[in-house]
């Protein structure tokens, strides 16, 4: 069963706007993970951040985890044209060892 | 570069007639998975393999094989596509000695059923 729900499920902003996505869960998880997908390919893995972290950057990417609340949220600052593709969280729990992926989040940046 | 190699990008096969998707990496990572992935859905995992140890999703269909003669290759065998087997294939790889199951996909293969 889908583990992770996100919304919004598209989002179209112009370039320079911040694009914020949030993923939902409902189990315990070891860790949350997200992942870009440009259309027709493979996954790219973006940033992982563990249960006992509330946040996390990379580059113009900036996650955080609220265990709390079950939530997470994915921020991509001063978005560009070349930033358009699907994101989905994926979380990974040790006691099945599995990483579930949620339904995604399509973004456009228009130039 | 180590990677995640899938071949053929593209395969175009016949309902009914068998077709075998292929896998390779580079990374000599220890897990192997298989996903399929329809328009605008998220990938669902099919089965994978830890080291030689096969691990099938509990709703896999029986028509969807896996094998993994060594490391490096894995294979998806669909004994008698049908229409709804049409998707994109993914295989991805991970290292389940650092538990994190931090994954690494290769670029897919979509699959059309005529």
């Amino acid at each position: 069963s889908q583990q992770g729900e996100e919304d919004p499920q598209a989002l179209s902003i112009q370039e320079g706007e911040n694009a914020t996505m949030n993923c939902s869960y409902k189990t315990s998880i070891n860790n949350l993970q997200w992942y870009r997908q440009n259309s027709g390919r493979g996954l790219v893995h973006l940033i992982l951040i563990r249960s006992n972290e509330r946040e996390k950057h990379s580059g113009r990417l900036r996650v955080t985890l609220d265990t709390s609340k079950k939530s997470s949220s994915l921020l991509i600052t001063a978005s560009r044209a070349a930033d358009t593709a699907s994101y989905f969280c994926a979380t990974f729990n040790t006691g099945g060892f599995k990483t579930i992926f949620g339904a995604g989040t399509r973004l456009f940046v228009k130039a | 570069d180590a990677m995640v190699i899938q071949n053929p990008r593209y395969q175009v096969t016949q309902f009914g007639k068998p077709v075998t998707l292929s896998c390779s990496q580079t990374l000599n990572h220890n897990v192997m998975y298989w996903y399929q992935q329809k328009s605008s859905q998220a990938p669902k995992l099919l089965f994978h393999y830890y080291d030689k140890d096969f691990n099938n999703e509990a709703d896999t269909p029986d028509n969807f094989q896996s094998r993994r003669p060594n490391t490096s290759f894995c294979f998806l065998d669909i004994r008698s596509p049908g229409l709804g087997d049409a998707a994109m294939y993914l295989c991805a790889t991970s290292d389940r000695d650092r538990e994190e199951d931090e994954q690494f996909f290769g670029p897919g293969t979509r699959l059309t059923v005529l």
